[in-house]
């Protein structure tokens, strides 16, 4: 069964960093696209980053673009979320989420990981 | 961006009736469209994809059309388990964009 499992959540005060991690099983992570997604509280979804294993450029939501940077362990079927100079508006809940044969589709979600970015 | 505008906000149906959910693309999006159900705590689950074809394990009482840039997604006869909050999202232009949902509640 496909499984993705996010982790590296918590508070982190403003200016600063985090990195969330989702490591997947039940597939080779390196053959799919795949996803950053977010949900501000009580709020709808949005997508914050996209990579996959074939060399294709990553690609980010303009809110994020050139804070976070994604990227992925081979070998640890793991996939990363790397979040500098953090604001209050990136307070989410973090999935990660594989996508539908290189559509922008998102066939398998994660249970989500909660960042607050407060003082 | 292209803006996706779901309609109602809220859905109040008896178990047992049909749910009829709207989504409205402020330009056209092909069928590059998608629904997903989401309950408390867990991640989106994947309904429909290309605005009609199910996903995989998805029971046949939910089906997805698409009429220009209005989507509709149908679920015919609710059981306990649809009540949920559902969203739409289109892949046909970056950045890819979701609906502010609608949640399915009890009568």
């Amino acid at each position: 069964d496909v499984q993705l499992v996010e982790s590296g959540g918590g508070l982190v005060q403003p200016g600063g960093s985090l990195r969330l991690s989702c490591t997947a099983s039940g597939f080779t992570l390196s053959t799919y696209w795949m996803h950053w997604v977010r949900q501000h509280p009580g709020k709808g979804l949005e997508w914050v980053s996209r990579m996959n294993g074939d060399g294709s450029p990553t690609r980010y939501a303009d809110s994020v673009k050139g804070r976070f940077i994604i990227s992925s362990d081979n070998a640890k079927n793991t996939l990363y979320l790397q979040m500098n100079s953090l604001r209050g508006e990136d307070t989410a809940v973090y999935y990660c989420a594989r996508g539908y044969y290189g559509s922008g589709v998102f066939d398998s979600w994660g249970q989500g990981t909660l960042v607050i970015v407060s003082s | 961006d292209i803006v996706m505008t779901q309609s109602p906000a809220t859905l109040s149906v008896s178990p047992g009736e049909r749910a009829t959910l709207s989504c409205r693309a402020n330009q056209s999006i092909s069928s590059n469209l998608a629904w997903y159900q989401q309950k408390p705590g867990l991640g989106p689950r994947l309904l429909i994809y290309d605005a009609s074809t199910r996903a995989t394990g998805v029971a046949a009482r939910v089906s997805g059309s698409r009429s220009g840039t209005d989507f509709t997604l149908t679920i015919s006869s609710l059981q306990s388990e649809d009540f949920a909050l559902y969203y739409c999202q289109q892949y046909n232009n970056w950045p890819w964009t979701f609906g502010q949902g609608t949640r399915v509640e009890v009568k």
